[in-house]
């Protein structure tokens, strides 16, 4: 019941292009969901996150996509960039867990120029 | 800007040695957790500290592992007799009081186990 799933794997998108990335959860006391962003040799970085009482938020050209019925959330990145071509991993927590986060398992993005 | 700073960025052992990883969480922040990353997977829950205490453990964290914050700034991980399934990434990170989810983390202190 911990578990976050996310898909796909790997992603591969044209310079312009839109990134989707999905993630499902089944934890309903889950109530903060952030996105992190890894870049090779380095640790995750916090890019966006969203708690469940709304259900999408937009900072430049990321956006989270939140439904708490299907307990599942996206990340979408709008006209990707070669710049942003990482490793993305959607994450869950809870107050009560103490922020002890569950991320999911990753998705490899490359974007080509 | 502020960082979570991790010595040494690669350490090699050999199997039942023991290991300190460190770890200088960001100065105003009062939680701090290790979390770990076998190559190509995904990121690990390992433990979470608050107020010099484990306030929450993974299943993963058995007794070989251990933390201490020694004084007011350090945070180590010491793993007492590693193994070769220790080979992995392993993150400091750090948030402060209230910011749910928002960790900060390091850059990581890559374990070989020989």
């Amino acid at each position: 019941q911990q578990q976050v799933k996310q898909s796909p794997q790997s992603l591969i998108v044209q310079k312009g292009g839109i990134s989707i990335i999905n993630c499902a959860y089944e934890n309903t006391a889950f109530d903060y969901f952030p996105w992190y962003q890894q870049f090779p040799g380095k640790g995750p970085a916090l890019l966006i996150a969203i708690r469940p009482d709304v259900s999408e938020k937009k900072e430049g050209r990321f956006t989270i996509s939140f439904n708490k019925s299907a307990k599942q959330f996206s990340l979408h990145i709008m006209d990707s960039q070669p710049g942003d071509s990482a490793t993305y991993f959607c994450a869950a927590t809870s107050e009560t867990s103490g922020s002890r986060l569950t991320f999911g398992e990753g998705t490899q993005l490359t974007v080509n120029p | 800007e502020p960082e979570v700073t991790q010595t040494p960025s690669h350490q090699v052992t050999q199997m039942g040695q023991e290991v300190i990883l460190r770890c200088v969480p960001i100065s105003n922040h009062l939680y701090f957790y290790w979390y770990r990353q076998i190559l190509g997977q995904k990121v690990e829950f390992l433990v979470s500290f608050y107020n010099n205490e484990i306030s929450e453990k993974s299943e993963i964290f058995d007794d070989q592992f251990s933390v201490e914050r020694p004084d007011g700034s350090n945070f180590t991980l010491k793993i007492r007799s590693t193994k070769l399934e220790d080979s992995a990434m392993y993150f400091c990170a750090s948030r402060k009081r209230g910011n749910t989810g928002e960790l900060f983390f390091g850059e990581g202190s890559r374990l070989t186990v020989l």
